[in-house]
């Protein structure tokens, strides 16, 4: 089976770090995805690791452990407009995204 | 970069009629794509998957005469919601799979707001 998880809520200081946890259990795995998403809004693009390891992206970064099937998004320096839900999806052998419940930010002053 | 739309981005039906969403991949050719539905508050489910030229392959629990999808070229799935109902009323989005680009990697169009009354 495929099963994705990640907290529901978190809330963080404008300007801080905040790192989003998630595990996953998918047949075939084939790369976990991180994307952001905006109320009312198509989900965006920000990291994809299927290699264990740090990828780092500006403020963004995404770590990935193989073996204990983990995950995370780490955001550095926090903005208000990070605000926003953030999805982890797993793909599998057959090339579809499976998607965690979205774990919604907050960021406050 | 690689530019999916919908259209319409909102529509209101009213219970009983039928509703068609397009995707369109606008500078890309897409052998794949694929539609998910959002609930308020919940993340995306993928509903079906659409090959161009071929029957869509759909997620269980989705009814296939209910949505039909229809994927008759290489840049535009079509999704239909028959006889909508209110508890279809969601957040529709689909994405496009490039040709030759990643196999991974998908592209999301902007979303469609269904509200059926």
């Amino acid at each position: 089976g495929q099963n994705i998880d990640q907290p529901t809520e978190m809330t963080a200081t404008e300007g801080a770090i905040v790192q989003i946890n998630c595990t996953y259990q998918t047949s075939g795995f084939n790369g976990l995805f991180w994307y952001q998403q905006h109320a009312g809004e198509a989900p965006t693009f920000l990291s994809y690791n299927v290699l264990d390891g740090l990828e780092e992206k500006g403020r963004f970064s995404s770590f990935l452990s193989r073996s204990k099937g983990y995950s995370y998004l780490l955001l550095k320096e926090l903005q208000m407009k990070d605000s926003a839900s953030y999805l982890c999806a797993g793909s599998g052998n057959t090339g579809k995204l499976i998607f965690g419940q979205g774990t919604t930010l907050q960021v406050k002053p | 970069g690689a530019v999916v739309s919908q259209h319409p981005s909102r529509v209101i039906c009213k219970s009983g009629t039928s509703v068609k969403i397009e995707c369109r991949s606008l500078d890309f050719q897409a052998t794949t794509m694929f539609w998910y539905r959002q609930f308020p508050k919940q993340s995306l489910m993928l509903m079906a998957t659409s090959n161009e030229g071929s029957k869509a392959t759909y997620e269980q629990g989705v009814e296939k005469d209910k949505f039909l999808i229809n994927h008759a070229s290489l840049t535009l799935s079509t999704l239909t919601v028959t006889s909508a109902h209110p508890e279809d009323s969601s957040f529709y989005i689909c994405s496009a799979r490039e040709i030759s680009g990643p196999s991974y990697e998908q592209y999301f169009g902007p979303g469609t707001r269904l509200t059926v009354t």
